[in-house]
């Protein structure tokens, strides 16, 4: 199946910095990714969908001026997190979605990656 | 708005076979997946159900009804490491994904 990598998969930083993560699809052509945060012992939410070349959308309730998403390639979008408090804590994960593709299970997801703010 | 529901937890015997259901009430649906989730780690691809009716894959299968706004996952000849937590998602362009069910497989 196709791979989506993210970048870092890990990272401790201090209140008030910014923090970005990338998203990458690495065998095909991204149109459309999409950006979740995850807390503990809860399930996915939706942050915000990125289509290349255009504004993401954010969710209601997601900060679009915190998280600011990018989406320059159709191969790449990242996630910045600006300010970050120690409440931004969390796993936030990419998936990635291939519209061009033949199959019907044409989301896949990025490993994750884990934000900790002390 | 979207509504998922599935089951908090459920425990089972390795060797057993276990369902977990879901119930879904949404403003679209273009299919529904199913996706494994260990802790600490993303989401895996278990299934995609678009139309009616069951599909088979290995030790896990995946039945759905639109009509009835319902999907079941199941597990058969359980095993230690399908322990996780599994989640119900909406397809409508976006995913909407239900809380989860947590699955404890016991020896």
């Amino acid at each position: 199946g196709a791979v989506v990598s993210q970048h870092p998969s890990r990272v401790i930083c201090k209140s008030g910095t910014s923090v970005k993560i990338e998203c990458r699809s690495l065998d095909f052509q991204a149109t459309t990714m999409f950006w979740y945060r995850q807390f503990p012992k809860q399930s996915l939410m939706l942050m915000a969908t990125s289509n290349e070349g255009s504004k993401a959308t954010y969710e209601q309730g997601v900060e679009k001026d915190k998280f600011l998403i990018n989406h320059a390639s159709l191969t790449l979008s990242t996630l910045t997190v600006t300010s970050a408090h120690p409440e931004d804590s969390s796993f936030y994960i990419c998936s990635a979605r291939d519209f061009a593709g033949v199959s019907t299970d044409t989301q896949y997801f990025g490993p994750g990656t884990r934000l900790t703010v002390l | 708005g979207q509504n998922i529901d599935q089951p908090t937890e459920m425990t089972a015997t390795e060797g057993a076979i276990v369902q977990i259901n879901c119930t879904y009430q949404t403003s679209g649906f273009n299919g529904l997946f199913w996706y494994q989730q260990h802790a600490g780690e993303a989401p895996t691809f278990l299934s995609y159900n678009v139309l009616d009716g069951l599909e088979e894959k290995g030790r896990f299968s995946s039945f759905l009804s639109r009509s009835k706004g319902y999907s079941y996952l199941l597990l058969k000849e359980l095993q230690m490491k399908d322990s996780a937590s599994y989640l119900c998602a909406v397809d409508d362009y976006k995913l909407s994904f239900g809380a989860g069910t947590t699955v404890t497989v016991r020896a």
